[in-house]
């Protein structure tokens, strides 16, 4: 189990928005520390959605975006696609751990 | 073209080491340290560790720091993760990822390296 609890499943129908969450506690999300949000297809390579708890690399629409508050952030996806279903996976350090850790994963279904 | 490449697929017996390269290109390898997560057959992706580029700086993940090794190379640009006396649970997709600390995003993957470990 991570100590980051992200629900297993969400599901939206093409152009709707849905949101992730990924709660934490006060040793990384809400001790300040930054949190990623990552898009895993299936057979590909994980890519990164948010950095800095905000911000989009160069190159992912605006449709992603991310937000932060007290011990939990969210991913929010706005404008559902096909395209959009994969697993996200949240991404922080936890001081009590002394490293990252991972959230469990959500696993996105376009209806 | 920034780039990670990895090393091949590998098949362990259980107690056996294997050890995986990540070969870096396209961008200043002294500027980017690296992470190395795994992720088992139909679970998530686990963190198992952190390496600044001149190997000087290391986070381990707790359960894994007596069986892991992880080195860098900068005369090759190239990262490298051991994973010693395997067991069945280690089987796994392992990635290395670009990342300037521990707590920073991975911006950069590698393609992945499937190890299996199997008697």
């Amino acid at each position: 189990q991570s100590v980051l609890t992200q629900p297993p499943s969400v599901s939206g129908a093409p152009g709707q928005r849905v949101t992730i969450s990924c709660t934490g506690s006060s040793s990384n999300i809400g001790g300040g520390y930054d949190v990623h949000w990552y898009q895993h297809l299936p057979g590909t390579v994980p890519k990164l959605l948010i950095y800095g708890n905000t911000n989009r690399p160069s190159g992912v629409p605006d449709r992603f975006s991310g937000s932060k508050s007290g011990t939990s952030a969210s991913l929010a996806i706005t404008g559902l696609q096909a395209a959009d279903e994969a697993d996200y996976y949240c991404h922080s350090y936890d001081s009590s751990l002394r490293g990252s850790v991972f959230g469990g994963g959500t696993k996105l279904t376009v209806l | 073209q920034v780039l990670l490449v990895q090393s091949g697929a590998e098949v362990k017996k259980p107690g056996a080491s294997v050890k995986v390269s990540c070969k870096a290109s396209g961008y200043k390898f002294t500027d980017y340290g690296f992470n190395w997560v795994r992720q088992a057959p139909g679970q998530g992706l686990e963190w198992m560790g952190w390496i600044s580029t001149y190997g000087d700086n290391i986070h381990y993940e707790q359960k894994l720091q007596d069986r892991v090794t992880m080195t860098t190379d900068a005369s090759t640009n190239t990262a490298y993760m051991e994973v010693r006396s395997l067991r069945s649970d280690d089987t796994a997709v392992y990635y290395c990822a670009r990342a300037m600390g521990a707590a920073i995003a991975c911006d950069i993957w590698g393609q992945g390296t499937m190890v299996t470990v199997s008697s």
